[in-house]
C-alpha cells in the first residue's frame, strides 16, 4: 500500500517570501514522488517529479522539491513566492518498483499568497 | 509538456440521461489513460484505469456498468456516465501517461469536466 500526507490544509505567505508546501509519503517499494498544481476549475499542471539522482529536484515556474529519504518528505519549495502562485498544489506518489503505475494523491494543500 | 484535452469542458443534464466525455492526448499516444473524480475541496478519487485496446480496470467502489470508460484508440479515451443522479453532479478529470511500463513517467492531466445533474 502507499500514500501520501499533506499535512497542512492551507498554507498563507506574503509575496516576495519563501514558501513551503509540506509532503510525506509512505510506499513499499521505490518512491516515485510528484507535485502538481491546481488552479480553479482546472486539471493539475506538472510541476516536478523525483525517480532518482539528486535529491534536489527543480521544476517549473521557480518551484523546487527536496526528496529526504530518512523522513519519507518531499517538500515543495520556492525562495520568493508571487501572488500568482495561488492554487492548490497535490503531492503524489508511486511505486516505481512495480509497472502498475497508479500514483496515490494527498489531500491537497490550499497556497494563498498575499501582496 | 503534453497536452491533453477534455470535451465538454461543462454539462448540465437531466437525470436518467447519459452523458459521455471524451479526453485526447494532443501530441502523444496515450498507452494508459486515467479518470478521476474531485469533489469540492477534495482530493482526486481515482475511478479507473485504461490501458488502450483492453478493458479498463476499476477501483473498489465504482460500478463499471454505471461509469463506462472506452479507449479504443491511443489518443481517445472516453467516460460515459449512464443514468446520471444528482449524486454523480462532480467534476471529473482525465489523465494520460505514454508508456503503461514506465512508472517513472509522468501523468498528464486534462482540464476536467464540471457535470451538473439536475
Amino acid at each position: 500500500a502507499q500514500s501520501v500526507a499533506q499535512p497542512e490544509d492551507q498554507v498563507n505567505v506574503a509575496e516576495g517570501n519563501p514558501l513551503t508546501v509540506k509532503c510525506t509519503y509512505s510506499v513499499s517499494g521505490n518512491p516515485y514522488l510528484f507535485w502538481y498544481v491546481q488552479y480553479p476549475n482546472r486539471g493539475l499542471q506538472f510541476l516536478l517529479k523525483y525517480i532518482t539522482g539528486d535529491n534536489l529536484v527543480k521544476g517549473s515556474y521557480g518551484f523546487e522539491a527536496e526528496f529526504n529519504k530518512s523522513q519519507t518528505s518531499f517538500h515543495l519549495k520556492k525562495p520568493s513566492a508571487l501572488v500568482s502562485d495561488s492554487a492548490l498544489y497535490f503531492c503524489a506518489v508511486r511505486d516505481g518498483s512495480t509497472n502498475a503505475g497508479k500514483s496515490t494523491f494527498g489531500d491537497g494543500t490550499t497556497l494563498t499568497v498575499k501582496p | 509538456g503534453a497536452v491533453v484535452s477534455q470535451h465538454p469542458s461543462r454539462v448540465i443534464c437531466k437525470s436518467g440521461t447519459s452523458v459521455k466525455i471524451e479526453c485526447r492526448s494532443l501530441d502523444f499516444q496515450a498507452t494508459t489513460m486515467f479518470w478521476y473524480r474531485q469533489f469540492p475541496k477534495q482530493s482526486l478519487m481515482l475511478m479507473a484505469t485504461s490501458n488502450e485496446g483492453s478493458k479498463a480496470t476499476y477501483e473498489q467502489g465504482v460500478e463499471k456498468d454505471k461509469f463506462l470508460i472506452n479507449h479504443a484508440s491511443l489518443t481517445l479515451s472516453t467516460l460515459t456516465v449512464t443514468s446520471a443522479h444528482p449524486e454523480d453532479s462532480s467534476f471529473y478529470i482525465c489523465s494520460a501517461r505514454e508508456h503503461k511500463s514506465n512508472p517513472g513517467e509522468t501523468q498528464y492531466f486534462g482540464p476536467g469536466t464540471r457535470l451538473l445533474v439536475l
